[in-house]
């Protein structure tokens, strides 16, 4: 979306390749994820979650991928549609239960 | 349609007159929170509220107030504005304390102070 950074990394796919988006996460003490994602002038928009007792969860046309031993999330989006467009955000819940810490963001382009 | 509800979508206001931003949730959940978004320091957390008439600082809580008088509805005041306050809002909601549940974000907010 317009508001969410100036210098997101960009991902650029062709419209009905896989899309792979990464995320680091910063606390070893989180025990529950999630992807979001941010359309331009609108809110974020819960797509998956995932606990710290499941290494991959799957939905529909994504999976999360949950990598502990390097605190590693990845949101995979299968035949990426034009609507897939967006910035992609990862949350964890830190050593808090009183608020999500998100990440930066990644912006997905989609190529028609 | 369950849904968080933020008002206004759009808001220009001049320095030290003081506003409140409404938000209304209709899922019956007991935490809301306020979050602001700005470029290149992403989502950062202002106030929340674990159930009525409880809230708590967040991480950048300078300048805001809220208030939790029923379990539907959680405003943000700011008495008074200044430009650094400039930015994207988000009004959140989820079911209940941990976060063992997503939140659900309203549409936003954008204010500009001048």
């Amino acid at each position: 979306g317009e508001n969410v950074g100036l210098h997101l990394p960009t991902l650029s796919v062709q419209e009905g390749d896989n899309s792979i988006i990464n995320c680091a996460y910063s606390n070893s003490a989180s025990d529950y994820f999630i992807w979001y994602k941010q359309e331009s002038g609108k809110g974020p928009q819960f797509i998956i979650d995932i606990r710290s007792n499941m290494d991959k969860r799957q939905g529909q046309r994504v999976t999360v991928l949950l990598n502990k031993t390097v605190k590693h999330l990845s949101l995979q989006i299968a035949a990426t549609q034009p609507g897939d467009s967006a910035v992609y955000f990862c949350a964890e819940n830190g050593d808090s239960s009183y608020k999500l810490i998100f990440g930066s963001g990644t912006r997905l382009l989609v190529r028609p | 349609e369950a849904q968080v509800t933020q008002n206004p979508r759009y808001l220009i206001t001049v320095t030290g007159k003081k506003l409140t931003v409404t938000c209304s949730q209709n899922m019956n959940h007991e935490y809301m929170s306020w979050y602001r978004q700005d470029p290149g320091l992403g989502l950062r957390q202002i106030y929340y509220s674990m159930n009525v008439e409880v809230t708590d600082k967040g991480d950048v809580p300078e300048g805001y107030k809220v208030s939790r008088k029923e379990k539907r509805n959680f405003p943000l005041i700011l008495e008074s504005p200044s430009p650094n306050q400039t930015s994207l809002y988000f009004c959140a909601s989820r079911e209940q304390g941990f976060f063992n549940s997503p939140l659900h974000f309203g549409n936003g907010t954008r204010l500009t102070v001048t």
